[in-house]
């Protein structure tokens, strides 16, 4: 079974600019969630959606935002990045119960903003 | 407000002798879930063990064995052994029932020196 499979791996971005990161999350999973990862900040939640519904959020600006496809594929976008955008994103998804399940990770995609 | 907290930020052993990684967790629901992940060099978290607060039985998994204490509101892991493939960070996560928001420690980053 594949796992949860994240594009691109590593990115380099300019302050200023937008960039959408994507996620296939392992087959028949339909939430999907996304963490970005700062070593000042650790790990923290930015939303989770599931059937294309976004279920929670976490505490980030607006320029934060994702989405789901039908699919569960998933994408998040983050405009007008700034240096501090600079983290690993990671997403996540699990079985279709509705709590305490657990989460699977991709390998994250690096961000880098210049 | 849910919080974990991961006092040991850096532990180094020698390899073959036995390391417990400390967890404590803040919560008023009754009903939660604990879990512990590795996070190798290459970013991606691994699951290693999900517990319910109602299960308070140690688990043993090989090497690893977890200690679930709800009168000190801890949940440790236990590294019998150490190979210097466990070196990582580990981090332990607490979700509640409803949702998939995971709330992590900052990680304890393990070195098991050869």
């Amino acid at each position: 079974k594949a796992g949860v499979t994240q594009t691109p791996r590593y990115l380099i971005k300019t302050r200023g600019q937008q960039v959408t990161l994507s996620c296939s999350p392992i087959s028949g999973h339909r939430s999907v969630s996304w963490y970005q990862q700062t070593p000042g900040q650790g790990l923290q939640f930015l939303f989770e959606y599931f059937s294309e519904t976004q279920r929670n959020k976490g505490n980030f600006p607006g320029r934060f935002s994702g989405r789901q496809f039908s699919n569960s594929r998933s994408e998040m976008n983050v405009s007008t990045l700034e240096l501090g955008d600079s983290a690993l994103y990671l997403c996540a998804s699990s079985p279709p119960r509705d709590s305490g399940n657990t989460i699977y990770f991709g390998e994250g995609s690096w961000l880098t903003v210049v | 407000a849910q919080k974990v907290t991961q006092a040991q930020t850096e532990i180094s052993v020698v390899e073959k002798e036995d390391v417990t990684l400390d967890c404590v967790y803040e919560t008023r629901d009754t009903t939660y879930y604990l879990f512990w992940y590795k996070q190798p060099p290459s970013g991606e978290l691994v699951f290693l063990i999900r517990r319910n607060s109602f299960d308070e039985q140690n688990e043993i998994s090989g090497r690893y064995s977890w200690n679930f204490q709800k009168s000190t509101s801890s949940f440790n892991f236990t590294i019998t052994a150490s190979q210097v493939v466990d070196s990582a960070v580990y981090f332990c996560a607490l979700t509640r029932n409803t949702g998939n928001q995971f709330y992590f420690g900052t990680g304890t980053s393990l070195t098991v020196i050869p």
